[in-house]
């Protein structure tokens, strides 16, 4: 059994740019949810997805954005990128009909912004 | 404001010996709490949690204890081996469908 998976693991972006991260869920999952963790810090939740609609979201910005599909897999993209976005992007999936506060984790996507 | 806290950075134990890592809070909201361990280019991995209705869980070599009233709570690994050497994550939460609240981490040595 897959379990979470993420996409690409390293990425260098420039300031300005745009960015699209991608994940599949654990099998049987219905919910994604995406943390950004930063050098020193701990996971920091950015938004959720269920049922394709974003349902909670962090104190991010709007130029963080995301997108959940019918089949539950899920992007966040982040746009006019700045060198403070530069951080792991993990990916956490688990089944909401459960409620299962368990989440499993991809093992993310590193993003360096020069 | 830092909802969930681990004060200490780093912990090195001897091999054998037993771990103690701990995690305070300060949302009495807080209903559900798990503990995450993080090896370098990976991801968090669950490694044990406990209901609010609790104040012990364990599980094998690892148990996490819950005080409410000081809103604390550690992770004991006995006996600590260099295996279990990772950064080792607090998590809060309300049960249910809410997000979690790390902790910083804590980056535990187990020396050989």
């Amino acid at each position: 059994d897959a379990g979470v998976t993420q996409s690409p693991t390293h990425l260098i972006k420039t300031r300005g740019q745009q960015v699209t991260l991608r994940c599949s869920p654990k099998s049987g999952h219905d919910t994604v949810s995406w943390y950004q963790q930063a050098l020193g810090q701990g996971p920091q939740f950015i938004f959720q997805y269920y049922e394709e609609e974003e349902r909670q979201r962090g104190n991010f910005p709007d130029r963080f954005s995301g997108h959940q599909f019918p089949n539950y897999s899920s992007e966040l993209n982040v746009n006019a990128l700045l060198l403070g976005d530069s951080a792991l992007y993990l990916c956490a999936s688990y089944d909401r009909v459960g409620l299962n506060t368990e989440a499993f984790f991809g093992q993310g996507t590193r993003l360096t912004v020069v | 404001d830092q909802q969930v806290k681990q004060n200490s950075p780093s912990l090195s134990v001897q091999e054998g010996r037993i771990s103690i890592l701990n995690c305070d809070y300060t949302n009495s909201m807080f209903d559900y709490f798990l503990w995450y361990k993080k090896y370098p280019a990976e991801g968090p991995t669950f490694l044990i949690s406990i209901s609010s209705i609790k104040d012990k869980n364990e599980d094998g070599r690892f148990t996490v204890f819950l005080n409410k009233s000081a809103k604390h709570l550690s992770l004991h690994i006995v006996p600590s081996q260099p295996g279990d050497s990772a950064v080792y994550f607090c998590a809060a939460t309300r049960w249910g469908n809410t997000p979690l609240v790390f902790g910083k981490g804590t980056r535990l040595s187990v020396i050989a």
